[in-house]
């Protein structure tokens, strides 16, 4: 099966502009979720969603970031302004169900704020 | 709430090496377990996985046995390879949320 697509593959930005990460999650799969991965560190969980909805997006810093998931498949990750604290590899994952089974996660976006 | 801790690295290993990664979680409930693999510039992959006590999950060598009595899922590996140089995560699954360790980097030297 086709795995989870991510794109841009990497982008570089000056502080207070903004980005989009689009993710194409594995077909059928209901539950998305965007997580940041800061160098040296473990991802940390920004939003899921199960099919459109959101279930958790309490790590989301609302002031700047926004998530979509039109129509329950593709989602869109969006940063603005961006910060140099949001330099950080953007990981998109999904999974069938719960994830009791474990996620599958895309290759990630390397984001770069000079 | 729900959490992972895994010792921290880096792990520097001579190849042909035992390799043993401590992880030990804290969860309410009966969590699944996994370890994911990062290799330098590329996403999370799912290496092995065990959804209940006792249960072994085994890939490419590398073992974890879920141990609900010392709340451990430790990663090994008899003999490790140059090409097993990368960052290894510990984590669970409960109630739908998922939690990472904080990662643990292998370097094997040949």
């Amino acid at each position: 099966e086709a795995g989870v697509a991510q794109s841009p593959r990497y982008k570089i930005i000056e502080k207070r502009q903004s980005v989009a990460f689009w993710c194409n999650p594995i077909s059928g799969h209901a539950t998305l979720y965007w997580y940041q991965q800061i160098l040296g560190q473990g991802p940390k969980l920004l939003i899921q969603f199960q099919n459109n909805g959101v279930v958790d997006d309490s790590q989301l810093p609302k002031d700047r970031f926004s998530a979509e998931r039109l129509k329950g498949v593709d989602s869109t990750l969006k940063i603005q302004p961006a910060k140099l604290e949001d330099s950080a590899v953007y990981l998109c994952a999904s999974s069938f169900g719960t994830g009791a089974y474990g996620y599958t996660f895309g290759s990630g976006t390397r984001l770069t704020v000079v | 709430g729900d959490s992972v801790t895994q010792m921290e690295g880096p792990v520097t290993l001579s190849e042909e090496a035992f390799l043993t990664i401590n992880c030990t979680y804290t969860a309410t409930g009966y969590p699944s377990l996994f370890w994911y693999v990062q290799y330098p510039g590329e996403g999370l992959q799912l290496l092995l996985k065990a959804t209940k006590a006792d249960d072994k999950g085994s890939n490419k060598g590398f073992e974890a046995t879920y141990r609900k009595e010392t709340t451990s899922f430790h990663l090994e590996k008899g003999s490790v390879q140059v090409s097993d140089s990368a960052v290894y995560f510990c984590a669970l699954s409960n109630f739908n949320k998922f939690y990472f360790g904080s990662g643990t980097k292998l370097n094997v030297k040949p």
